[in-house]
C-alpha cells in the first residue's frame, strides 16, 4: 500500500542555518505530494504541494521537489527563522476519488534564536 | 473565522463512557474527512463523506465507532464505550469536490479516556 517514510526528529537547527527534511514515499500510479506543518496549538497547515514529477511547490521561503525517480519530496529552506519552529509532516495523496492523505509520522523542527 | 471547527476542544472521560464530537467544515466545501492522530504519530485516515454519502472507512474504525453527516454540513463523530487505547486528537477536514487533494483542518478534539 502507499507510505510515507520520513526523517526522524527532533531536529534542532540555529537561526539562519540551512533546513533539510527527508522524504520517501511508496506509491502506485502517480500521487500528489504534500508538505503539512503544525505550529505549537495550532491546526494541521498546507504549507505546500507538487501534483506532478518534477512539479516544486514553494511556500514561505520552503521548497519541495516531487522526484519520482528516487520517490522523494524533500523539504529545504535556505535561513530558517526562530517562528519556524513546529511539526512538519510529509503526506501523498493517491490518484483516486477516496482522496484520503497518508501521512508521515511527523518531525519536530526547533530553531534556536 | 469560515475555518473548519470542531467542538469540543477537549474531552475527559472515563472507560467505558460514550462520547460525541462535531465538525463544522468550512460552508463550500461538500467533502468531509475524519482523521485520528496519536502522540508522536501523523493522522491516520478514519473515514469521509461526500454531502451526506459516508463513502469509505478506514479498518481502525471499528464498530464502536459512527460518524453521520445527516444534511451534508456538520458531521458528528461518536465513540461507545470508549478504551483507553481511543485516546487520541481527532482531526476534522474539508474540501472541495474539485479540489479534493486541498483539505483544511480544523484544531481537533483531543480526547483522553481515563
Amino acid at each position: 500500500g502507499n507510505s510515507v517514510t520520513q526523517m526522524e526528529g527532533p531536529v534542532t537547527l540555529s537561526e539562519e542555518a540551512f533546513l533539510t527534511i527527508n522524504c520517501t514515499y511508496t506509491a502506485t500510479g502517480y500521487p500528489s505530494l504534500f508538505w503539512y506543518v503544525q505550529y505549537p496549538g495550532e491546526g494541521l497547515q498546507l504549507l505546500l504541494k507538487a501534483t506532478k514529477a518534477d512539479d516544486k511547490g514553494s511556500n514561505k521561503g520552503f521548497e519541495a521537489t516531487y522526484r519520482k525517480e528516487t520517490t522523494s519530496f524533500h523539504l529545504e529552506k535556505g535561513s530558517v527563522q526562530v517562528s519556524d519552529s513546529a511539526v512538519y509532516f510529509c503526506a501523498l495523496s493517491g490518484y483516486s476519488s477516496a482522496s484520503k492523505i497518508i501521512f508521515g509520522s511527523g518531525t519536530r523542527l526547533s530553531i534556536r534564536p | 473565522d469560515t475555518g473548519v471547527s470542531q467542538d469540543p476542544r477537549h474531552k475527559i472521560t472515563k472507560r467505558g463512557q460514550n462520547v460525541t464530537f462535531r465538525c463544522d467544515p468550512i460552508s463550500e466545501h461538500n467533502r468531509l474527512y475524519w482523521y485520528r492522530q496519536t502522540l508522536g504519530q501523523g493522522p491516520e485516515f478514519l473515514t469521509y463523506f461526500q454531502n451526506e454519502a459516508q463513502l469509505e472507512k478506514s479498518r481502525l474504525l471499528s464498530d464502536r465507532f459512527s460518524a453521520e453527516r445527516p444534511k451534508g454540513s456538520f458531521s458528528t463523530l461518536e465513540i461507545q464505550r470508549t478504551e483507553q487505547g481511543d485516546s487520541a486528537m481527532y482531526l476534522c477536514a474539508s474540501s472541495r469536490r474539485d479540489r479534493y487533494n486541498e483539505q483544511f483542518f480544523g484544531p481537533g478534539t483531543r480526547l483522553t479516556v481515563l
